[in-house]
């Protein structure tokens, strides 16, 4: 079946890295997406990572892949009060179009 | 460029009412999807449509209805509103290739109230 688990929380300092991790089952996943969502709001792409691919870096957004574990990662450099939001990581199962399976999304607070 | 955009923004509906929700993607999207975000849970996948055909849907009940129009915009609807239904409603565009998924693109929701 398809499902995706995030851990629900995750505290840090201002100025420290942040790691968010995620699970997905679909081994068939062609892509891979970390979004964020602020109060109130929609969900804005953050970045995705093709299913063939172990990291993606993209200014202070790091995705590492592994595939064996089907274990996915997002690390935050130099985390800033405004990366305070949620973050939901989702699996595009392949020939899925754009049907995205969600995770319930990890909770980021940034303290000073 | 305008991004996804979805009206209206926010909604109170009583228990048995109907709902239409609006959606316009991104220009030269022709991919609209549907998602259900209840409070404290990740989107579920209600419906997509690709080039005016659904193409996908959720586990969710005949109450729910979709469509898809020549420019693209969509409209979901929802029938025999239940107090479960409030949740935030969210539509994504993408430029589906075949077979592919590609960036999904959110618009901000309407955020639906049953009482």
């Amino acid at each position: 079946g398809e499902d995706v688990e995030q851990s629900l929380f995750l505290s840090v300092r201002e100025g420290d890295s942040s790691v968010i991790n995620c699970t997905y089952t679909d081994s068939s996943s062609t892509y891979l997406y970390w979004y964020k969502q602020e109060p109130g709001a929609g969900l804005q792409l953050l970045t995705y990572i093709f299913s063939n691919m172990d990291m993606k870096q993209d200014q202070r957004l790091t995705v590492l892949l592994n595939k064996k574990d089907k274990h996915l990662s997002l690390r935050i450099a130099d985390t800033q009060t405004g990366d305070s939001a949620i973050y939901f990581c989702a699996e595009g199962p392949s020939g899925g179009y754009n049907k995205l399976i969600f995770g319930a999304g990890t909770r980021l607070a940034v303290h000073p | 460029d305008a991004g996804v955009t979805q009206s209206p923004t926010h909604l109170i509906k009583t228990r048995g009412q109907h709902v239409t929700l609006r959606c316009s993607p991104i220009s030269g999207h022709k991919s609209v999807s549907w998602y259900q975000q209840v409070l404290g849970q990740g989107p579920q996948f209600i419906f997509q449509y690709y080039e005016k055909e659904e193409r996908g849907r959720g586990n969710f009940p005949d109450r729910f209805s979709a469509r898809q129009f020549p420019n693209y915009s969509s409209e979901l609807n929802v029938n025999a509103l239940l107090l479960g239904d409030s949740a935030l409603y969210l539509c994504a565009s993408s430029s589906v290739t075949r077979q592919v998924n590609t960036e999904a693109f959110f618009g901000q929701g309407t955020r639906l109230t049953v009482v």
